[in-house]
């Protein structure tokens, strides 16, 4: 079973400050990893996924995560937030092999304030 | 990307009445569906796993005879909440996996469907 731990709930950020969400996952397996954005009574929309290959993975909205294995981390980060970054992220994991649930974070909220 | 819907995207109803969401896979055959439900500022619990033309399978604690979920072909997945009561209000979200789009284990998440009951 894989679990997937946010560090932080909520995170305030000046606009144009960089910007990190924290996240820990657990696994017995190996794993594919995710970052999604959720709007305002919106459904998810994926932001950038590791599968395999190179740790560092660059995504939509000048996003980017990184993957460390010895960690168990993949944060997200972003050099310069922008008032429309405001939303709900959440780090998710897949299992690669077996039922390949996919299991989310608590989420953190990101507020960008100008 | 590939497209999920959901429909309706809003629906209120009175308590005892049952309610059916619909989620259809537009533009590519969707072998296995999940339904998500999300309660305010909390993160996305898995329902249930539904596959084309089998029985889905619920996760521990979600009452089967009270969320039927029905995948009778590749594109259409439904959730109904049978005797609607008000503690069944929350945010409900599909996703969708298709071989035939992205990686084998993508998933496509539909826009969600907030559902009170009075």
């Amino acid at each position: 079973a894989q679990s997937v731990t946010q560090l932080d709930s909520q995170v305030p950020v000046f606009e144009e400050a960089p910007v990190e969400l924290r996240c820990n996952y657990s696994s017995s397996v190996s794993v594919y990893l995710f970052w999604y954005v959720q709007y305002p009574n919106q459904g998810l929309q994926l932001l950038l996924k590791y599968l395999s290959g190179s740790t560092l993975v660059k995504g939509i909205n000048g996003f980017e995560a990184e993957f460390n294995k010895s960690q168990t981390s993949f944060h997200l980060r972003k050099p310069s937030v922008h008032i429309s970054d405001t939303a709900e992220y959440f780090c998710a994991v897949q299992g690669i092999q077996g039922a390949q649930k996919l299991v989310f974070g608590q989420g953190t909220r990101l507020t960008i304030n100008p | 990307g590939a497209v999920v819907s959901q429909h309706p995207s809003r629906v209120i109803c009175k308590s005892g009445t049952s309610v059916k969401i619909e989620c259809r896979s537009l533009d590519f055959q969707a072998t296995t569906m999940f339904w998500y439900r999300q309660f305010p500022k909390q993160s996305l619990m898995l329902m249930a796993t539904s596959n084309e033309g089998s029985k889905a399978t619920y996760e521990q604690g979600v009452e089967k005879d009270k969320f039927l979920i029905n995948h009778a072909s590749l594109t259409l997945s439904t959730l109904t909440v049978t005797s609607a009561h008000p503690e069944d209000s929350s945010f409900y979200i599909c996703s969708a996996r298709g071989a035939q789009r992205g990686f084998a284990g993508e998933l496509f998440f539909g826009e969600g469907s907030r559902l009170t009951v009075l």
